[in-house]
């Protein structure tokens, strides 16, 4: 069974903190993604990986980065939290024979204060 | 710019009609084509893919392809409360070094009434 974990329900940070938000999948898949979702404008895409070391920027990568230094896990990374950053963060993976299906984890919902 | 639009809703239908959930898409390359479902505070599930045209038929669900058109749909016969959702369709984008990304609709909120 597929599946994508995310390290935190929950997370409260002030601003200007560094925050991780860690994502780990059991599938073996290549490629993993970070988005995030706020009430009318849908899903973003932040990051994106195909394979560990590698990264891609999404459509809106400022104030963030990302780590892939394994396979199975992708972080990503807040460096000086903003307010404005507070959203719901959803990892997803996929693997290249799989008609591009992402899986999703179950999300962070971040708030900074 | 790479779009892909869905009437926001929210969509009301009474409990055992069938509800109706299209899209539109704008890359004509694209070739993959999901619907993912989405609880409140939840995170986005996989119900269905199609790749061809036509339809495509699992349990009480039909996704719908017109590549021509440029349309997808999803139907969900006999619909129930525990339908309630957002429905977010998403389509692969071809070529440009993005394989593999999709792009999201924003959704549309489904309402089924008992």
């Amino acid at each position: 069974d597929v599946k994508v974990t995310q390290s935190s329900r929950y997370l409260v940070k002030r601003t200007g903190e560094k925050v991780f938000l860690e994502c780990v999948q059991d599938m073996d898949h290549e490629n993993m993604f970070w988005y995030r979702q706020d009430p009318g404008l849908g899903l973003r895409l932040i990051y994106f990986s195909y394979d560990v070391k590698m990264k891609e920027k999404g459509d809106i990568p400022e104030g963030y980065s990302v780590s892939r230094e394994k396979k199975e896990r992708f972080s990503l990374i807040l460096e000086s939290a903003s307010t404005n950053q507070t959203s719901m963060y959803l990892c997803a993976s996929s693997y290249p024979g799989g008609g591009d299906t992402q899986y999703f984890g179950p999300g962070t919902r971040l708030t900074v204060l | 710019q790479k779009e892909v639009e869905q009437n926001s809703g929210p969509l009301s239908v009474p409990e055992g009609a069938i509800a109706s959930l299209n899209c539109t898409y704008s890359d004509r390359g694209s070739q993959s084509f999901f619907w993912y479902r989405q609880y409140s505070g939840k995170s986005p599930e996989l119900i269905m893919f199609i790749y061809s045209n036509g339809d495509k038929e699992d349990g009480r669900f039909t996704a719908q392809l017109n590549k021509a058109s440029q349309y997808v749909s999803l139907l969900i016969r006999d619909s129930q409360p525990s339908d309630s959702a957002t429905y977010l369709c998403a389509v692969n984008i071809f070529g440009g070094g993005s394989q593999g990304n999709l792009i999201f609709g924003k959704g549309t909120k489904l309402s089924v009434k008992p």
